[in-house]
């Protein structure tokens, strides 16, 4: 299966400490996005690379949270000091883009998530 | 108010029976509406995408855009209990980022 994946699918942590996931797109995707998902709500737009380039950041990644995508191709998002509200479902998606003139948009493939519990 | 609005029900039916799910949007700028389908503990998948307004119908689901009132709907003809998943709707913003309605929870009945 070449779909998205992310590593670990949970993750256990207590208040203060750092954590950090992964993210493998579809190996021919040059955009990758990060999307948090608290139960009840949709997902939140975090952030997104175009290869190795980080093109927008939303208010909500504060300065405890980090991202890169060195090459291109994998990416990881880091939280330092992590608080009990940064508890939630983080999700990563990565699509290829289309040309503008196609009359077509991007299709963003999310990965099965990691799931993130502050104690 | 948020970008997206959605009824986040529980809604349950019958099997069989016509669904229909619906978001409100606020901003007149975006064109392409999407709707995905998330099953528990797992990643949003893609079920359609529309661009402005009007029908698109895929198998046993139609998506319907109407930019005029700022509506967006999916409907699921003969509904199956595989269908049992929350649904959410976005819209594209920006360079691809995706904005989400806080999804509706559905449950299809045997």
């Amino acid at each position: 299966d070449t779909g998205v994946s992310q590593d670990p699918r949970h993750k256990i942590t207590k208040r203060g400490q750092n954590v950090t996931f992964r993210c493998d797109p579809i190996s021919e995707h040059n955009r990758l996005y990060w999307y948090r998902q608290t139960l009840g709500q949709g997902p939140e737009f975090l952030t997104y690379f175009q290869n190795e380039a980080q093109l927008e950041k939303s208010r909500l990644l504060s300065d405890r949270f980090s991202a890169e995508r060195p090459k291109g191709s994998f990416s990881t998002l880091e939280i330092q000091r992590t608080e009990q509200g940064d508890s939630a479902m983080y999700l990563c998606a990565s699509s290829s883009t289309v040309p503008a003139h196609s009359g077509s948009t991007d299709t963003q493939y999310f990965g099965p998530g990691t799931r993130l519990t502050v104690l | 108010q948020k970008e997206v609005e959605q009824d986040p029900g529980p809604l349950s039916v019958p099997e069989g029976a016509i669904v229909s799910l619906n978001c409100t949007y606020s901003n007149s700028a975006f064109q392409y509406f999407m709707w995905y389908r998330q099953y528990s503990r797992k990643g949003p998948e893609l079920l359609m995408y529309t661009y402005s307004s009007g029908n698109k119908e895929d198998g046993r689901f139609t998506a319907q855009v109407d930019k005029s009132s700022k509506y967006i709907s999916l409907f699921i003809r003969d509904s199956q209990p595989s269908d049992s998943a929350t649904y959410l709707c976005a819209k594209i913003q920006g360079a691809q980022k995706l904005v989400f309605g806080q999804g509706t929870r559905l449950t299809i009945n045997p």
